[in-house]
Parts: C-alpha cells; sequence; structure tokens
C-alpha cells in the first residue's frame, strides 16, 4: 500500500527566507506525486506534480519539488517566502491519492 | 464557469433536516470525488465516481448518500446528520485514464455545520 508522511506539521519561516515542507512517500515503485495548497476557508490548488519525467518539477508561484527515490522522498521549496505563501500545504500521492496529513506553514514578516 | 463549482458554500442544518450538496465540473473530466475535511484531521475520502459509477465509498455511514446522474455533476445527499459531521466537504474532479494518475482539481467547498 501507498502512503505519504509530512515530516511537520507547523514550519514558520520569516518573509524573504526559504521554505522547505518536507514530504516522504511509501511505495513499492515510483508513483505519481503531486503538491496542493490550501489557503484559509478555500479548495485545494494543484501547485506541482511529478509523474516520472523530470526528477526536479517545478510549479506556480516559484515552488519546486525534487524526486529523489533513493530517500523516497519529494520534497516542496521555495527560494524565497512571501506573506501571501500562507496556507496549509499536502502531499499526494500515487493513483489512490493518499493525502499527507498537512504543513500548516507560517509567514513572518 | 469555469473549474469546480460547489453550492451551497456554506450551510447550517438541524440534525433532523435533509439537505443536498451540488458539485459541478466543466472541465471534461470522467471522475468526481467527495472529500470531507475535519479540523486537525487528515482529509478524508468518502465517496468516488468513475463514469458515473461509485467504484469506492469509504465506510460512511448511510446517513450521507452520493449521486451522479452525468459526469459533470455530482450530489451528496444528507439527513440526520450528527454534530460530528460539521466539517468542510470538497468535491474534486479528475480525468481517469488505466495507464497512469491525474491530478485532482477542487472546488471551494461547502462548510457544513450541524446543529
Amino acid at each position: 500500500a501507498q502512503s505519504v508522511t509530512q515530516l511537520d506539521s507547523h514550519v514558520s519561516v520569516s518573509e524573504g527566507t526559504p521554505v522547505l515542507l518536507r514530504c516522504n512517500y511509501s511505495s513499492s515503485y515510483s508513483p505519481s506525486l503531486f503538491w496542493y495548497v490550501q489557503h484559509p476557508n478555500k479548495g485545494l490548488q494543484l501547485l506541482l506534480k511529478y509523474t516520472s519525467a523530470a526528477t526536479l518539477v517545478k510549479g506556480i508561484n516559484g515552488f519546486e519539488a525534487e524526486f529523489k527515490k533513493s530517500e523516497t522522498s519529494f520534497h516542496l521549496t521555495k527560494p524565497s517566502a512571501h506573506m501571501s505563501d500562507a496556507a496549509e500545504y499536502f502531499c499526494v500521492a500515487g493513483n489512490q491519492f493518499y493525502f499527507g496529513t498537512g504543513t500548516s506553514l507560517t509567514v513572518i514578516p | 464557469e469555469t473549474g469546480v463549482t460547489q453550492t451551497p458554500r456554506h450551510l447550517v442544518m438541524g440534525m433532523t433536516n435533509k439537505k443536498s450538496l451540488k458539485c459541478e465540473q466543466h472541465l471534461g473530466h470522467n471522475a468526481m470525488y467527495w472529500y470531507k475535511q475535519s479540523a486537525k484531521k487528515p482529509l478524508e475520502l468518502m465517496f468516488v465516481y468513475s463514469l458515473e459509477e461509485r467504484v469506492e465509498n469509504n465506510s460512511v455511514p448511510s446517513r450521507f448518500s452520493p449521486e451522479c446522474p452525468n459526469s459533470s455533476h455530482l450530489f451528496l445527499h444528507l439527513h440526520t446528520l450528527q454534530p460530528e459531521d460539521s466539517a468542510l466537504y470538497l468535491c474534486a474532479s479528475s480525468q481517469q485514464v488505466y495507464s497512469g494518475t491525474y491530478e485532482q482539481y477542487f472546488g471551494p467547498g461547502t462548510r457544513l455545520t450541524v446543529t
């Protein structure tokens, strides 16, 4: 069975500093992987997806994620945080769309 | 209208009421989903419809009854709910193919409060 683990339930960064949100997946093969963002009282928006093409995936709003099979990881990064990045982020894996428990990102002005 | 829309956006209902949530997708997808999002809990997949047939029902209580009359519309009929059913209900759609996974597109959700 596939699953995802988001290693941090809360991450806090200062505006203008890098963002790292961690996600590990459990699978016997390379799954499809996604990152979604959810702003307060809104639905989920797709940030980026990995589907076994390039291992470094670029998404919207300056986010990117790198698929590392040896580490079974798919961490989300952004070079410089903006206040509007404050939201809940979900890592999702596989054909069955297994959701992680989410990471709440706070951006400090 | 574009994307996935949900109505109503907010709903307050008593435990003896009957109400329905509506979802409509304008993306030409062939699969639709209902999720429940409660505070401090992981997103829960409730129902999956593929080509208008229910393909998954994750042990959801019978007081929740889905309906998919066509590939663009999905309903969730609610009756005799409990206060613990209060949550954000999200609808999503995707294009399902056997050879891979396509991303899901989500609606804005219906915030349900059961009093």
